[in-house]
């Protein structure tokens, strides 16, 4: 069972600063069959990005996803005021696992 | 449109059963593996069971196995998860969920999520 662990737990941060954040798998993920999802509070988690890299259609182009085999980092270029949520890595393909999540909060 | 809605959630005594259900439109269900994700309350997100899209294939996290059952009927373009020895530690937010689609024989990544509905387990 591959476990994911996000760093750093909260992330401080202002309107306009970049963000990065880190998802570390346990042991290597197959073909890079690795998804980060945004949640805001009291709403369901919206997809962001798959096979690590690739924008799902209509998420806007200052989410960027990078890494592969046990190390993955979601990038935003410069953090608007809607962008502040909770961000979950997940691994897929068989049993599918999440991260524990990262919090993007205004400093 | 895209559209999934939970139903059956409810309070329940522990070691009683509930079967939650999920009303999926918008998109050919029988072409989709489907799953069930939950989400304790201030928690994170779990990944509970899956099911590909001709029932060949189902999947479970181990705190599960052997209690709950994740089915789907296709002609009711509908899913379900039959939830037996029901314990306080199940008591969640239970979120019917898509997969992508893009793997004939392994799980995606999860597209399309419902509101989902609450289940509790509490004496």
């Amino acid at each position: 069972e591959i476990v994911l662990t996000q760093s750093p737990g909260t992330l401080s941060l202002s309107p306009g600063e970049r963000a990065t954040l880190s998802c570390r798998a346990s042991q290597g993920v197959n073909s890079n069959y690795l998804a980060w999802y945004q949640q805001k509070p009291g709403q369901a988690p919206r997809l962001l990005i798959y096979a690590a890299s690739t924008r799902v259609t209509g998420i806007p182009d200052r989410f960027s996803g990078g890494g592969s085999g046990t190390d993955f980092t979601l990038t935003i270029s410069r953090l608007q005021p809607e962008d502040f949520a909770v961000y979950y890595c997940q691994q897929y393909g068989r049993s599918p696992r999440f991260g524990q999540g990262t919090k993007v909060e205004i400093k | 449109e895209v559209i999934l809605v939970e139903s059956g959630g409810d309070l329940v005594q522990p070691g009683r059963s509930l079967r939650l259900s999920c009303a999926a439109s918008g998109f050919k269900f029988e072409d989709y593996s489907m799953h069930w994700v939950r989400q304790a309350p201030g928690k994170g997100l779990e990944w509970v069971s899956g099911i590909s899209d001709d029932n060949g294939r189902v999947d479970y996290v181990d705190s599960v196995k052997g209690r709950f059952t994740i089915s789907r009927d296709n002609a009711k373009n509908s899913l379900y998860l039959q939830m037996n020895s029901l314990r306080p530690e199940d008591t969640a937010l239970y979120f019917c969920v898509k997969d992508f689609g893009n793997f004939p024989h392994l799980f995606d990544a999860f597209d399309i999520w419902g509101r989902g509905t609450m289940v509790t387990v509490s004496s």
